[in-house]
């Protein structure tokens, strides 16, 4: 069975510039998550999708961050603009046991801002 | 609030010693308790979960953890360590009674392995 994916694996842009990053989920997992992990710390939660529904957006920096995920499949989260403190690593896991919650995550895109 | 504390931000451990790596969390009702591992430049490789039942929980690459109620922690443990096993380790503590919600992680424990 194929993990979920993300690319690119690795993004450098200029502060202002626009990026976006892009999630494959595991097939058949309904819910979706994007985490924000910076330098040495756990990740944390951006955005939660229930199939194609945010169900939880509540951390997400919303003047400058926004996320799809249409078709309740892939997903895409964008910056416009990006800026120096974005620098960091975006997760994407996914999870389809609505019991336990298990989440699965991809090798996730570290993004460098110059 | 909810969270996850890991004490010690790097362990680093002889290969072919035992190693623990601790975790205390704050949570108002029954957690569902995760352990995770990242090597550099990875993703978080799932090592174990407990969920209910059994205290004492095995996971992947010979892990165990013990869910201890009275002490609010999720001890991570291994018999013999080896080099392959040098990464970062995360607790995480997602609502037992809410699924499909966030997961709250630790900060995490570096793991060195000397030889």
């Amino acid at each position: 069975e194929a993990g979920v994916v993300q690319s690119p694996r690795y993004k450098i842009i200029e502060k202002k510039q626009p990026v976006a990053f892009w999630c494959n989920p595991i097939s058949g997992h309904n819910t979706l998550y994007w985490y924000l992990q910076n330098l040495g710390q756990g990740p944390e939660l951006l955005i939660r999708y229930e199939n194609e529904e945010a169900v939880d957006d509540s951390q997400l920096p919303k003047d400058r961050f926004s996320a799809e995920r249409l078709k309740g499949v892939d997903s895409t989260l964008k910056i416009q603009p990006a800026e120096l403190g974005d620098s960091a690593v975006y997760l994407c896991a996914s999870s389809s046991d609505r019991e336990t919650d298990t989440q699965y995550f991809g090798p996730g895109t570290r993004l460098t801002v110059l | 609030a909810q969270s996850v504390t890991q004490p010690d931000i790097h362990i680093t451990v002889s290969e072919g010693a035992s190693l623990e790596l601790r975790c205390n969390y704050s949570y108002g009702a029954t957690p569902y308790l995760f352990w995770y591992v990242q090597s550099p430049g990875q993703g978080l490789q799932l090592l174990l979960k407990y969920f209910s039942g059994d205290t004492l929980v095995q996971g992947i690459k010979g892990f165990e953890a013990e869910f201890k109620r009275s002490q609010s922690s999720f001890n991570l443990r291994k018999p013999s360590v080896h080099w392959s096993d040098a990464a970062e380790y995360f607790c995480a503590v997602g609502p037992g009674n809410q699924a499909g919600t966030a997961l709250i992680f630790g900060k995490g424990t570096t793991l060195s392995v000397s030889s």
